[in-house]
């Protein structure tokens, strides 16, 4: 089944203690983009990638990291997680960024202490 | 001002009644236009995708673009209970260009 796969789906943790979310898609998709969903604000992006070793900020970026070491994987890493981290993440993938479709994980409700 | 505005609802139905959705725009250079449905918990799904201004149809489902007046629609008709959801409207400028969303609307069909 294509699916895009996030973990974990729901996390409680505190300030300062470093965590990372897993995505894996298994659609060959060269794309792959993380969003975070705040109510009221909609989908705010924070990172994407083109391509293995090729990745740029979005709109958001400032706390996290990102890394695209292989072509399925794009994991989101918060070094040190503060209370305004506290969202709903999702991770999308597609073909190529000028394919509209973008395919959705369950999402990853992270919570900050 | 935000590129892309969504009145947030909930807008809520009765079964059976036509809905329409809305999003305005301000960037003239937005040419793809997609319409996302995201149900409670789940992460959102294409419905729609366009380019260009004109209708489009798919089943109960009718996008609308007005690049004129820079707002689109999505149309549903027959609504159902199962149409209850969180529509997210999107654009971009071209191919290589990324997506700006709309806020969502929540839409509620009464049995």
């Amino acid at each position: 089944e294509a699916q895009v796969t996030q973990n974990p789906r729901y996390l409680i943790t505190v300030t300062g203690k470093k965590l990372t979310v897993t995505c894996s898609q298994n659609m060959n998709h060269e794309y792959m983009s993380w969003y975070r969903q705040d109510p009221g604000l909609g989908l705010r992006q924070i990172y994407y990638s083109m391509n293995v070793e090729v990745t740029d900020k979005g709109d958001v970026p400032e706390g996290y990291k990102v890394s695209r070491k292989e072509k399925r994987n794009f994991p989101l890493i918060l070094e040190s997680p503060s209370p305004n981290q506290t969202s709903l993440y999702f991770c999308a993938s597609s073909f190529t960024s000028g394919d509209g479709e973008l395919f959705f994980g369950e999402g990853s409700r992270l919570t900050v202490l | 001002q935000k590129e892309v505005e969504q009145d947030p609802g909930p807008l809520s139905v009765p079964e059976g009644a036509i809905v329409s959705l809305n999003c305005t725009y301000s960037n003239s250079a937005f040419q793809y236009f997609m319409w996302y449905r995201q149900y409670s918990r789940k992460g959102p799904e294409l419905l729609m995708y366009t380019y260009s201004s004109g209708n489009k149809e798919d089943g109960r489902f009718t996008a609308q673009v007005d690049k004129s007046s820079k707002y689109i629609s999505l149309f549903i008709r027959d609504s159902q209970p199962s149409d209850s959801a969180t529509y997210l409207c999107a654009m971009k400028k071209g191919s290589n260009y990324q997506l700006i969303w709309g806020a969502g609307t929540k839409l509620i069909i009464k049995p």
